[in-house]
């Protein structure tokens, strides 16, 4: 099946530092990623949906200053969590998707910010 | 609330037992997914079933969708412990590059 992997897989960093973690389709070309956050005991929220070679787009409340995306190839898109806070401590997964309905998941970046 | 509501918020069985879990929605949808979650892990895909599609099996899994109702059952028989893991409906109304909608999940648990 569709693989898709993430990096780092975790990371402790100090308040106002900047973050970023990868997102990479191994085995297939996506068209399309999402980037989700999840809370402890709750679901996935969609921060936004990225098309390679055009901006993303954000989930209403996301600021995108803060939350960069960048979606240079169809196999790798990167979220930036710029001047990070510890409210922006969470788990982050994305996903991806070819011309297929279905959307193949990473295994998820666990971020804490101190 | 939501798109997708699922139902139970927590469900403990024993091994062997099927366990049931629902998924109810608000909108008109392309297609429902249901995915599985280990805790502190990404989701891994288990079924997609299309609007147009009433029933669908795969494995120990058979997820029903009535879209008249607008809602979807998640049926796994003779359920095991290493079903346990949180399980999540997913909604792709499809527009805006198919992005999904996920339910809150269910947390099963499979006593041995």
């Amino acid at each position: 099946g569709a693989v898709v992997s993430q990096h780092p897989s975790w990371v402790i960093c100090k308040s106002g530092t900047s973050v970023k973690i990868e997102c990479r389709s191994l085995d297939f070309q996506a068209t399309t990623m999402f980037w989700y956050r999840q809370f402890p005991k709750q679901s996935l929220m969609l921060m936004a949906t990225s098309n390679e070679g055009s901006k993303a787009t954000y989930e209403q409340g996301v600021e995108k200053d803060k939350f960069l995306i960048n979606h240079a190839s169809l196999t790798l898109s990167t979220l930036t969590v710029t001047s990070a806070h510890p409210e922006d401590s969470s788990f982050y997964i994305c996903s991806a998707r070819a011309a297929w309905e279905t959307q193949y998941f990473g295994p998820g970046t666990r971020l804490l910010v101190l | 609330s939501q798109q997708g509501e699922e139902d139970p918020q927590a469900l403990s069985i024993q091994e062997g037992e099927n366990a049931t879990m629902n998924c109810s929605y608000k909108t008109s949808i392309n297609n429902l997914q249901w995915y599985r979650q280990n805790s502190g892990r990404g989701l891994v895909h288990l079924i997609l079933i299309r609007s147009n599609e009433r029933e669908k099996h795969s494995g120990r899994l058979r997820v029903t969708l009535d879209t008249s109702k607008k809602s979807s059952s998640l049926l796994i028989t003779a359920s095991r412990a290493a079903d346990t893991a949180s399980y999540f409906c997913a909604t792709d109304a499809g527009t805006s590059g198919s992005r999904l909608t996920f339910g809150e999940g269910t947390q099963l648990t499979v006593n041995p």
